[in-house]
């Protein structure tokens, strides 16, 4: 049983670029939550999304950051016009929907996005 | 919302004694509290996690606890190994079910042989 993949694991992108982040929950699981963890830091919550719905956003930055799961394929966290404080890693975590415990999240290996 | 305070925030132990890390948290409505664990560029595992319906629960060398009047809650660690060294992240759900996740700031421990 694969546990929640993300791709890609280091980024690179110039300010102004456009930055992709995918995710692909556990099997059975279709809860899928973002979090940043900047350099030496705790992770902070960004978005909690499930298939085709976002739940919760209210840790996602106004601009330029915008969350997807579609029906379809993995989630996508997107990142327009990047600067250099976007420069973080980025872990997607997945909990499962028919289970006894659905607030049990695994983490994915993270995507290291740094910004030139 | 809910705000986690995590201590200390380094901690430093001789290899086989016990390890203890705190958390407080804000929200009582809170009612899921998983400890992961994060080695250098890895992924945080979960380790152990405890339900509000429960004092304590132990897995092996670990154990967490849980005072839901004082809201704190605590990691502990016995005979401590090498292996143990990472940083160590406490959270709390401030809502039933599925939700998100608020972190605690970290604790990095290194058990020193």
């Amino acid at each position: 049983n694969a546990g929640v993949m993300q791709n890609p694991r280091h980024l690179v992108r110039r300010r102004g670029q456009e930055a992709r982040l995918r995710c692909s929950p556990m099997k059975g699981h279709s809860h899928v939550y973002w979090y940043r963890q900047l350099p030496e830091e705790g992770l902070k919550f960004m978005v909690y999304l499930q298939k085709e719905n976002i739940i919760d956003e209210s840790g996602m930055p106004k601009e330029r950051f915008s969350a997807e799961f579609p029906k379809e394929g993995p989630s996508i966290l997107r990142i327009q016009q990047v600067v250099r404080g976007d420069s973080a890693a980025y872990f997607c975590a997945s909990s499962p929907v028919l289970a006894l415990f659905t607030d049990t999240q695994y983490f994915g290996p993270g995507t290291r996005l740094t910004v030139l | 919302g809910e705000n986690v305070e995590q201590h200390p925030s380094t901690l430093s132990v001789q290899e086989g004694d016990s390890a203890v890390i705190k958390c407080t948290y804000s929200d009582s409505a809170s009612n899921y509290f998983p400890w992961y664990k994060q080695e250098l560029g890895k992924r945080p595992q979960l380790i152990i996690d405890i339900r509000s319906n429960v004092g304590e629960k132990k897995d092996q060398r670990i154990a967490v606890t849980l005072n839901k009047t004082a809201k704190h809650f605590s990691l502990h660690i016995t005979e401590t190994q090498p292996e143990d060294s990472a940083v160590y992240f406490c959270a709390a759900s401030p809502l039933q079910g599925a939700q998100k996740l608020v972190f605690g700031q970290g604790t990095r421990l290194t058990i020193n042989p």
